[in-house]
């Protein structure tokens, strides 16, 4: 099946700090990838759709110069997460989508990155 | 505004039954819906899709859609407690992207 990886799967780091995320899908080609952030008990809230070459497409209210996300390849997506405060703390969760417009239009998740700001 | 609701529960049953968790949705323009298992700290992993009125069966898994009362509904025969976790249901326009709702907290006692 199709197996997405992300790195690291948790990352720990000052206030004020930059921490990059990767996403990467192994066995296939991703046109389209996903970022969300899921909060303790909440929803998996979409942050932005990044499809490979071109600028990502941010969720209203997210703001992009502090969610940089760059998909340079059919296979790695990166969200670096700039000048990060406490608030930022959360679990941060890529998928991957190979062709778009099916019914199943399945996407496939990684493992998730638990961020904390201290 | 999109929207997805389910009962947070937890919902708690007994190994061997039947659980059956429920969602509604907003959006009439939805095509296709999702159900997803999360296992606490972990990602979602894919349960099942369905698209179509009616009962589509996948194991001890049946998802069940009415688009004309906007719900869908999961049910889990034989429940183990293995399948204790939050269930998210999803739902998506074609070309567009998934909407979640805040997940069924579900609970199988031995």
């Amino acid at each position: 099946g199709a197996v997405v990886s992300q790195h690291p799967s948790w990352v720990i780091c000052k206030s004020g700090t930059s921490v990059k995320i990767e996403c990467r899908s192994l066995d296939f080609q991703a046109t389209t990838m996903f970022w969300y952030r899921q909060f303790p008990k909440q929803s998996l809230m979409l942050m932005a759709t990044s499809n490979e070459g071109s600028k990502a497409t941010y969720e209203q209210g997210v703001e992009k110069d502090k969610f940089l996300i760059n998909h340079a390849s059919l296979t790695l997506s990166t969200l670096t997460v700039t000048s990060a405060h406490p608030e930022d703390s959360s679990f941060y969760i890529c998928s991957a989508r190979e062709i778009a417009g099916g019914p199943a239009d399945e996407q496939f998740f990684g493992p998730g990155t638990r961020l904390t700001v201290l | 505004q999109k929207e997805v609701e389910q009962n947070s529960g937890p919902l708690s049953v007994p190994e061997g039954a039947i659980a059956s968790l429920n969602c509604t949705y907003s959006d009439r323009g939805s095509q296709s819906f999702f159900w997803y298992r999360q296992y606490s700290g972990k990602s979602p992993e894919l349960i099942m899709f369905i698209y179509s009125n009616g009962d589509k069966e996948d194991g001890r898994f049946t998802a069940q859609l009415n688009k004309a009362s906007q719900y869908v509904s999961l049910l889990i025969r034989d429940s183990q407690p293995s399948d204790s976790a939050t269930y998210l249901c999803a739902v998506k326009r074609r070309y567009s992207t998934l909407t979640f709702g805040k997940g069924t907290m579900l609970l199988v006692s031995p």
